[in-house]
């Protein structure tokens, strides 16, 4: 299987900070990588596939990049509804692997 | 608007067989494929498998003797069984819509809710 780990597990932000979490695979993915922001008790949401497009209705403010095998996603200007936990899912190969998640808490 | 909606058992006795049913409304079971997710309270998110339009399916290694997804046209339901339950087995589980978002670029756009399923005697 592929193994996603993501940096960091956990973060404290406040309104208005740039916020970067990584994601790293086991072996070279391509741009197969989506992002998925889940609240407490909700099912997660798309955020970005393709490693950098964005999913339609996603505000602007979020983006993902790609350098070989480490994908960032980063929040420009953090929101109160942005606290949440982030998940990176490859979608290159079977069976599907997500990173173990970056909680992004209240400063 | 597509909407899905977990159903089952919350409570599976060990051994026995977890079925699930994901009810897809406002929309068809053909162009997409389906998958379903389980997440383990306060942990991480689990792929358990995927079935296509046509009812080709793959699985988790790590539970493929022990699963089965089906689609059900006639009622646009897709079913989950799990077999031989234990502890480690209880999780939320999440039915989602996998959709071709670009070229060869495919994610899960659309979440059930999400259905607690514990496994105890």
């Amino acid at each position: 299987d592929i193994q996603m780990t993501q940096s960091p597990s956990s973060l404290s932000a406040s309104v208005g900070d740039r916020v970067t979490i990584t994601c790293r695979a086991s072996e070279d993915i391509g741009t197969y990588l989506n992002w998925y922001q889940q609240k407490p008790g909700k099912a997660p949401n798309v955020l970005i596939y393709a490693a950098s497009t964005l999913q339609r209705g996603v505000p602007s403010r979020f983006s993902g990049s790609r350098s070989g095998t480490d994908f960032t996603l980063t929040i420009s200007g953090l929101q109160p509804e942005d606290f949440a936990t982030y998940y990176c899912q490859q979608s290159f190969r079977i069976p599907r692997t997500f990173g173990q998640g970056s909680k992004v808490e209240i400063k | 608007q597509v909407h899905l909606q977990e159903s089952g058992p919350g409570l599976v006795k060990p051994s026995e067989t977890l079925s699930l049913t994901c009810n897809v409304s406002g929309g068809s079971l053909s162009n997409h494929y389906w998958t379903w997710i389980r997440q383990p309270a306060g942990k991480g998110l689990d792929w358990i498998g995927r079935i296509y339009p046509s009812g080709s399916t793959n699985y988790n290694p790590s539970l493929k003797s022990r699963v089965t997804i089906s689609l059900d046209m006639s009622k646009n339901q897709v079913s989950l069984r799990l077999s031989s339950v234990i502890a480690a087995d209880t999780a939320v589980y999440f039915c989602a819509r996998v959709t071709q978002l670009a070229p060869y670029y495919y994610a899960m756009d659309i979440w059930g809710q999400g259905t607690t399923v514990t496994v105890s005697s």
